[in-house]
């Protein structure tokens, strides 16, 4: 079936180091790829998103780009901040699905 | 342009009562789904519904729980008889598609005493 796997967690940085968060998925068609971005005791924000192959997402310097031949859409940082610190989910969506299909998380801390 | 509406943020309920979970979606939107999040953990899908249907409930457990999305007001998610297990973060999310992105609510806290 359809699934995303994240890298595991915690990632621990120091601050204006580079992140790389990784996602891969499993799908048999061409599905939408998000990622999502959770801090503490909120709900999930859209942090960016990409709807097909060799597209790239990017928002607040973040970027992400769909690799269909990898079937992974990485998270990128060049300078991470403090305030970066939360859980980031990535995740998938077909146009013909029920249901956002997303990876179990990452919690990323970034030490000032 | 209010986002995703849940109330209540924060919710206590005595094992054996019933919850009531509030969802308005954005303006415009008229799919919604129900997540659940544990502490420390991932979301799992619940139920997914378009306006006066249940499109997709896999997630669901078979007893206790209820999704409705009526014509009118807010989508409802019913837990009947709770208990402990039950405490959880409940997340609410829309989309104006079933294909396009959809955005979350900061949830319900629901704890079982």
């Amino acid at each position: 079936g359809d699934s995303v796997t994240q890298m595991e967690g915690p990632v621990t940085l120091s601050e204006e180091a580079f992140l790389t968060i990784n996602c891969t998925y499993t799908a048999t068609g061409y599905p939408s790829l998000f990622w999502y971005v959770q801090y503490p005791g909120e709900g999930l924000q859209l942090l960016l998103k990409a709807t097909k192959a060799d597209d790239k997402g990017s928002n607040k310097g973040f970027e992400a780009t769909y690799r269909k031949e990898t079937t992974s859409f990485h998270l990128e940082k060049g300078s991470v901040q403090v305030s970066d610190s939360a859980v980031y989910f990535c995740a998938l969506l077909y146009s013909s699905a029920s249901k956002i299909i997303f990876g179990s998380g990452t919690r990323l801390s970034i030490r000032p | 342009n209010a986002g995703v509406m849940q109330n209540p943020r924060h919710l206590v309920r005595r094992r054996g009562q019933e919850a009531r979970l509030r969802c308005s979606p954005m303006k415009g939107h008229s799919h919604v789904y129900w997540y659940r999040q544990l502490p420390e953990e991932g979301l799992k899908f619940m139920v997914y519904l378009q306006k006066e249907n249940i499109i997709d409930e896999s997630g669901m457990p078979k007893e206790r729980f209820s999704a409705e999305f009526p014509k009118e007001g807010p989508s409802i998610l019913r837990i009947q008889q709770v208990v402990r297990g039950d405490s959880a973060a409940y997340f609410c999310a829309s989309s104006y598609q079933s294909d396009t992105e959809a955005f979350f609510g900061q949830g319900t806290r629901l704890t079982v005493v």
